[in-house]
């Protein structure tokens, strides 16, 4: 069974560009997660999805935001890029109903460093 | 805000010797957990320990859970270069879908 898939890898932007990033859960898995990790703030929640629902939304400016098609597949995008969104960006996906209790398995991560 | 703490921050063992690292968290859970991570890369889940377990083994892994102190151990046991790594542990504390993590704890295993 294919991992957590996470594109593209690496990214540079320019401050006040826009990005999307990509993220493939394992094939089955309904519920896609989005966390932040920089070495200020460490490991942020940013959003989760099921069925593309969005259940719950970390504390985060609206300039971030996600969806998940159909496929279970999901895209976060954050518009505006400040120096500070700088960081690497980790998927995790889960099974069943995604909730408390289960395993989540993270991609590889796309590190974006903005300048 | 994250909801554990960890430590100690960094630790250095000699290959072969034990590895212990401390999570402290703030509110009551439903389960903790702990995750593997290398180099800045994914994390990689280790083991799941819910609020009336008090102990739990995975090979050379040991986690303990003490709900009325609000903390958790990992124990790594016979240490590997392998093993370097940065480790975290994250809670979650209902149906709200997200894993709390803590700092995380870097440990060194020298050959």
């Amino acid at each position: 069974k294919a991992g957590v898939t996470q594109t593209p890898r690496y990214l540079i932007k320019t401050r006040g560009q826009q990005v999307t990033l990509s993220c493939s859960p394992i094939s089955g898995h309904r519920s896609v997660s989005w966390y932040q990790q920089t070495p200020g703030q460490g490991l942020q929640f940013l959003f989760e999805y099921f069925s593309e629902t969005q259940r719950n939304k970390g504390n985060f400016p609206g300039r971030f935001s996600g969806r998940q098609f159909s496929n279970s597949r999901s895209e976060m995008n954050v518009s505006t890029l400040e120096l500070g969104d700088s960081a690497l960006y980790l998927c995790a996906s889960r099974s069943g109903q995604g909730g408390e209790g289960t395993e989540a398995f993270f991609g590889q991560g796309t590190r974006l460093t903005v300048v | 805000s994250q909801q554990g703490e960890e430590d100690p921050q960094a630790l250095s063992i000699q290959e072969g010797e034990n590895a212990t690292m401390n999570c402290s968290y703030k509110t009551s859970i439903n389960n903790l957990q702990w995750y593997r991570q290398n180099s800045g890369r994914g994390l990689v889940h280790l083991i799941l320990i819910r609020s009336n377990e008090r102990e739990k083994h995975s090979g050379r892994l040991r986690v303990t859970l003490d709900t009325s102190k609000k903390s958790s151990s990992l124990l790594i046991t016979a240490s590997r270069a392998a093993d370097t790594a940065s480790y975290f542990c994250a809670t979650e504390t209902g149906t709200d879908y997200k894993l709390s993590f803590g700092a995380g704890t870097t440990v060194t295993v020298r050959a």
